[in-house]
């Protein structure tokens, strides 16, 4: 089993460009999240979804969009990228919303 | 004041030594979480508790609900120990992870 995926590794981007990162996920879990980790913070929630069909906004929903494809698909999309979106960007999942989360190895992402 | 402390921020220790890393919490919660986020940024999740006492391996977890407290301990550590050791909580109002800054664990030969 791959657990949880994230492509890219890494990207570069200038202010207002778009992208979307991907997340995947082969442990049949329901709960699936996004989340970013910047210096001198704790990971912070974006958003997340409970199941499949449904999204919701965590701590810091602004500047981004998500779709929850099916259940293994978690995708994370910025229409127009700003230098504070500079971040490294984490998916993870869990069996339900009150179980242990497995982290993907993360999106380092610059916006220039 | 942020919802979830940890101490310290950085923690250098020798090989073989024991370690202890606190996390202290300011609300109600249904469990605590401590995660190891490796050198090169994977995060794995290491316990979730709710009370008492668990252990796995070298790791050993505590926490203390009336004083809003957990504790990782590390025995024997080793280098491969070298790390960001992270406390995150579940407060009972919801299920949303709140998350600490993590400590950074050096382990010299």
């Amino acid at each position: 089993n791959a657990g949880v995926t994230q492509t890219p590794k890494f990207q570069v981007l200038k202010t207002g460009q778009s992208m979307t990162l991907q997340c995947a996920q082969d442990m049949n879990h329901n709960s699936m999240y996004w989340y970013r980790q910047d210096p001198g913070m704790g990971l912070r929630l974006i958003y997340y979804s409970a199941s499949e069909g449904t999204t919701d906004k965590g701590e810091v929903p602004n500047g981004y969009n998500v779709s929850r494809l099916n259940k293994r698909e978690f995708s994370l999309r910025l229409e127009s990228a700003a230098p504070s979106q500079t971040s490294v960007y984490f998916c993870a999942s869990s069996e339900a919303r009150v179980r242990e989360q497995f982290f993907g190895p993360g999106t380092r992402l610059t916006v220039l | 004041k942020n919802e979830v402390e940890q101490s310290p921020q950085n923690l250098t220790a020798q090989e073989g030594e024991f370690i202890t890393i606190n996390c202290s919490y300011s609300v109600g919660i249904s469990a605590l979480h401590w995660l190891q986020q490796h050198p090169g940024g994977g995060i794995v999740s290491l316990f979730m508790l709710s009370s008492g006492k668990k252990k796995h391996g070298r790791l050993i977890a505590t926490i203390n609900i009336q004083e809003k407290h957990s504790s990782l301990h590390i025995t024997a550590s080793h280098p491969r120990d070298s790390a960001v050791y992270i406390c995150a909580v579940r407060e009972t109002s919801g299920s949303r992870l709140t998350f600490g800054e993590g400590t950074q664990l050096t382990v010299n030969p």
